[in-house]
């Protein structure tokens, strides 16, 4: 199984703060990685899959970046709905696995 | 636009059969993979498996012996069987959409989960 690892597992910040948020893939796995946001009982939402392409509907202020074994979720103006938990996936083989996780809290 | 829902029982014995069924409405389910993803309390996303619409099927080995997911096109709806259960399979479960991604080998796979459902709390206890 490709094993994920996210850093840091947990931060906090204002609003307005550019925040970032890595990813690491225990292989390469190409552009096959996915982000996801979830917030405190509710399904997980796609943010960027691809690695840095941005889904409908998702806000310009998240980017995503990176390729083979490190990636990059970078949120240029934190607002107060986007206080929540951030998960990354890979898509490159199964078992789908994702990442532990990181939780942006409010300063 | 698409909606997934999950539904099923909430308390689930030890050693019996956990079941859920996904409906989805708004769209159809042909031409899409269908996943099922776990969450238990406090922790992290764990993906069950997917199945095709036309019906093949891919499970995570861990789970791989306990695990059946099937699809009734005529329904609209997939569903999860999750065998001998334990306290250990108390989570939520969600189900998710997933568009196709990519071929290879004449295996196609999807390479993302872009429509979630609501999720559904399941307990195992007796």
């Amino acid at each position: 199984d490709i094993q994920m690892t996210q850093s840091p597992s947990s931060l906090s910040a204002s609003v307005g703060d550019r925040v970032t948020i890595t990813c690491r893939a225990s292989q390469t796995i190409s552009s096959y990685l996915n982000w996801y946001q979830q917030k405190p009982g509710k399904a997980p939402k796609l943010l960027i899959h691809a690695a840095s392409s941005l889904q409908s509907g998702v806000p310009s202020r998240f980017r995503g970046s990176g390729s083979g074994t490190d990636f990059t979720l970078t949120i240029s103006s934190l607002q107060p709905e986007d206080f929540a938990t951030y998960y990354c996936q890979q898509s490159y083989s199964t078992p789908f696995t994702f990442g532990p996780g990181t939780k942006v809290e409010i300063k | 636009q698409v909606q997934l829902q999950e539904s099923g029982p909430g308390l689930v014995r030890p050693s019996e059969t956990l079941s859920l069924t996904c409906t989805v409405s708004g769209g159809s389910i042909s031409s899409y993979f269908w996943n099922w993803i776990r969450q238990p309390p406090g922790k992290g996303l764990e993906w069950i498996g997917y199945i095709y619409y036309s019906g093949s099927t891919n499970y995570n080995p861990s789970l791989k012996s306990r695990v059946t997911i099937s699809v009734d096109t005529s329904k609209n709806h997939f569903s999860l069987n999750l065998s001998s259960v334990t306290a250990a399979d108390t989570a939520v479960y969600f189900c998710a959409r997933g568009p196709l991604g990519y071929c290879s080998g004449g295996i196609c796979k999807p390479n993302r989960m872009d429509v979630w459902g609501k999720g559904t709390t399941v307990t195992v206890s007796s």
